[in-house]
């Protein structure tokens, strides 16, 4: 069985310019996430899908970001004006529902110049 | 506010050499603690769940163990590839649907 597949593995940007991430879950999965791990540091929480319900947006860092998951199952997740301090590699997780044992895509790094 | 916070930053075994990886949490009511591996270039991986004080969980060379403020994963006769950075998180309160990590620990075994 495939494991959680994001796109790109890594994408280099110029400031200003907009970016789309994608995030492709592990079949069967209804809960979606979407973390960024900034050089040296841990996790921090950007949004969370579950089935339907509206999604937990509390960790977006600005209205730059934001996030869609169509059909409950492909999320991307958008950057508009990117600025060099979202360079960062931003990572994917699914789970069945939340059990807290999420399986993890590989990140997709963004490196704005 | 929740927070995580992990000790010692890095850390480097000699294979064979046992020792401990702290995580000392604060939380408005804690709904599990959990410990992932993540290897260079790759996600987390999901080790264990812990609930209660009192709690242990094991796994080859690796026991996870919780008390009311910290937990603590313990190694015992590492080997090479048990190296890599140990990520611990929470989940704060009844409700959440989020993990806050902490900032974890690089952990390096030579041979």
């Amino acid at each position: 069985g495939a494991g959680v597949s994001q796109s790109p593995s890594n994408k280099v940007t110029e400031k200003g310019k907009d970016v789309e991430l994608r995030c492709d879950p592990i079949s069967g999965h209804t809960a979606l996430y979407w973390y960024r791990q900034s050089l040296g540091q841990g996790l921090e929480f950007l949004i969370y899908f579950q089935g339907n319900s509206a999604p937990d947006k509390s960790g977006l860092p600005s209205d730059r970001f934001s996030a869609e998951r169509t059909g409950g199952s492909v999320s991307t997740l958008t950057i508009q004006r990117t600025q060099q301090e979202d360079s960062a590699v931003y990572l994917c997780a699914s789970s069945r529902q939340f059990t807290g044992e999420l399986f993890f895509g590989e990140g997709s790094r963004l490196t704005v110049l | 506010e929740d927070q995580v916070t992990q000790s010692p930053e890095a850390l480097r075994l000699q294979e064979g050499e046992s020792s401990s990886l702290n995580c000392s949490y604060t939380v408005s009511g804690l709904r599990g603690l959990f410990w992932y591996r993540q290897d260079p270039g790759k996600g987390p991986e999901f080790l264990f769940t812990l609930y209660s004080a009192g709690e242990e969980k094991e796994k080859e060379r690796l026991k996870a163990t919780l008390t009311k403020k910290e937990s603590f994963l313990h190694i015992t006769a590492p080997k090479p590839e048990d190296s890599a950075t140990y990520l611990c998180a929470v989940r704060p309160r009844q409700g959440a649907q989020k993990l806050v990590f902490g900032q974890g620990t690089r952990l390096t075994i030579n041979p």
